[in-house]
């Protein structure tokens, strides 16, 4: 089965920041990728899907890119309310593995 | 609007079996894949399995093959999920998920509340 890796595993930046997460493949995904957030005691979220592509309603300041192996889900401007984890998935076939997630906090 | 209610979680000794039900409204059900997302208290998500809009194929994570059973009544528009021989390990978060799209490549972009199943003695 392909694996998920993602990095890192939390951070901590102040407001306004520019955030990058990487998401790293096993094998070639194509650009079967989607991204979720979680807010903590709530159920995930889909931000981004097909690598680059925004879910209906989600800020602009979210955007992934990436294709094949190496994926990226940046935050252009860090708010109080991205406070959560967020995870990669990869759909391309079952099983539908995500990544181990990464916890974003406000410094 | 979409909806997903998850229930039939609860405590239960390892070994023993429970099933969990989805109930599923404001959408064409039998259209669309369906899936069981778990997670357990403070760890990540871990998808479980799948099943397509018929009920004719279904697919397993390697933790779960074998003891559990995923399918579905579209008569009911609702999914199931049939664990046996539970064990500690299986204590989590049981979300039920649909895609975006009626494809089986799909990201998840409905969600239930999930329903917590706790294997303990």
């Amino acid at each position: 089965d392909i694996q998920m890796t993602q990095s890192p595993s939390s951070l901590s930046a102040s407001v306004g920041d520019r955030v990058t997460i990487t998401c790293r493949a096993s094998q070639g995904i194509s650009n079967y990728l989607a991204w979720y957030q979680q807010k903590p005691g709530k159920v995930p979220k889909l931000l981004i899907y097909a690598a680059s592509t925004l879910q209906s309603g989600v800020p602009s300041r979210f955007s992934g890119s990436g294709s094949g192996t190496d994926f990226t889900l940046t935050i252009s401007s860090l708010q109080p309310e991205d406070v959560a984890t967020y995870y990669c998935q990869k759909y391309s076939s079952a099983p539908g593995t995500f990544g181990g997630g990464t916890k974003v906090e406000i410094k | 609007e979409v909806q997903l209610v998850e229930s039939g979680g609860g405590l239960v000794q390892p070994g023993g079996s429970l099933r969990l039900s989805c109930a599923a409204s404001g959408f064409s059900f039998s259209s669309y894949w369906m899936y069981w997302v778990r997670q357990a208290p403070g760890e990540g998500l871990v998808w479980v399995s799948r099943i397509n809009s018929d009920g004719s194929s279904t697919n397993y994570a390697d933790s779960v093959k074998g003891r559990f059973t995923i399918s579905r009544d579209n008569a009911k528009n609702t999914l199931y999920l049939q664990m046996n021989s539970l064990r500690a390990e299986d204590t989590a978060v049981y979300y039920c998920a649909r895609g975006v799209s009626v494809a089986g490549t799909t990201p998840l972009g409905y969600w239930g509340q999930g329903t917590l199943v706790t294997v303990s003695s």
